[in-house]
């Protein structure tokens, strides 16, 4: 199985701040991942696929860059209805895989 | 709009079976893989598996096999996953979701207590 690494667990910034999560993959998945936001009691959201492609509907703010076994998603200026826990998951190989999250707080 | 709607709620015995639902709409679910993923409380995602409702095809995480089954039925658009044999570790939210995933219901909560 791919395992996804997700560091750190917690982000806390400020309002405005540009904030990066790190997604590390076990072995080469190429763009096969994908970016996900939850929010407190919702379902997730794709945010981000296959690395760096966008997502109809999501801000402009959510960027995401990566290949092979280290990718990251960027908000650009963090706004509060961005608290939520984030989220990679593996498209690559049976069976998908997610990692284990990142929380973001605002401070 | 893609819409998934998950049956409701569920407080089930320990060693008892529950099947849940997933009803799409606004897309065929013969186009896409309809996975299933886990969620206990303050804990991350767990997938579970999906079926190809195509050609009735599934594919599971290992630690699944035995415990989840995961069915669709074509005529009425809608997957269903089956757990049995239930202990207070699947105590969670069980979510539905449609391709890469890219679209998610909003979650049954199945609780295991006696």
């Amino acid at each position: 199985d791919i395992l996804l690494t997700q560091s750190p667990a917690i982000l806390s910034v400020s309002p405005g701040e540009r904030v990066s999560f790190s997604c590390r993959a076990s072995q080469n998945i190429g763009t096969s991942i994908h970016w996900y936001q939850q929010r407190t009691n919702g379902s997730p959201r794709l945010l981000i696929k296959y690395a760096s492609e966008s997502i109809s509907g999501i801000p402009s703010r959510f960027s995401g860059s990566g290949s092979g076994t280290d990718f990251t998603l960027s908000i650009n200026s963090v706004e509060s209805e961005d608290i939520a826990d984030y989220y990679c998951q593996q498209s690559n190989s049976w069976p998908r895989t997610f990692g284990g999250g990142t929380k973001l707080e605002i401070k | 709009e893609v819409q998934l709607q998950q049956s409701g709620a569920e407080l089930v015995k320990p060693g008892a079976s529950v099947k849940l639902s997933c009803s799409a709409s606004a897309f065929n679910i013969k186009d896409s893989y309809m996975h299933w993923v886990k969620q206990r409380s303050e804990q991350g995602l767990e997938w579970i598996g999906r079926i190809d409702p195509a050609n009735g095809s599934s594919k599971y995480d290992p630690k699944f096999q035995g415990k989840a089954t995961i069915t669709a039925d074509t005529s009425s658009n809608t997957a269903y996953l089956q757990l049995v044999s239930l202990t207070s570790e699947d105590t969670a939210v069980y979510y539905c979701a449609v391709g890469l995933p890219a679209y998610w219901g909003q979650g049954t909560l199945v609780t295991v207590s006696a």
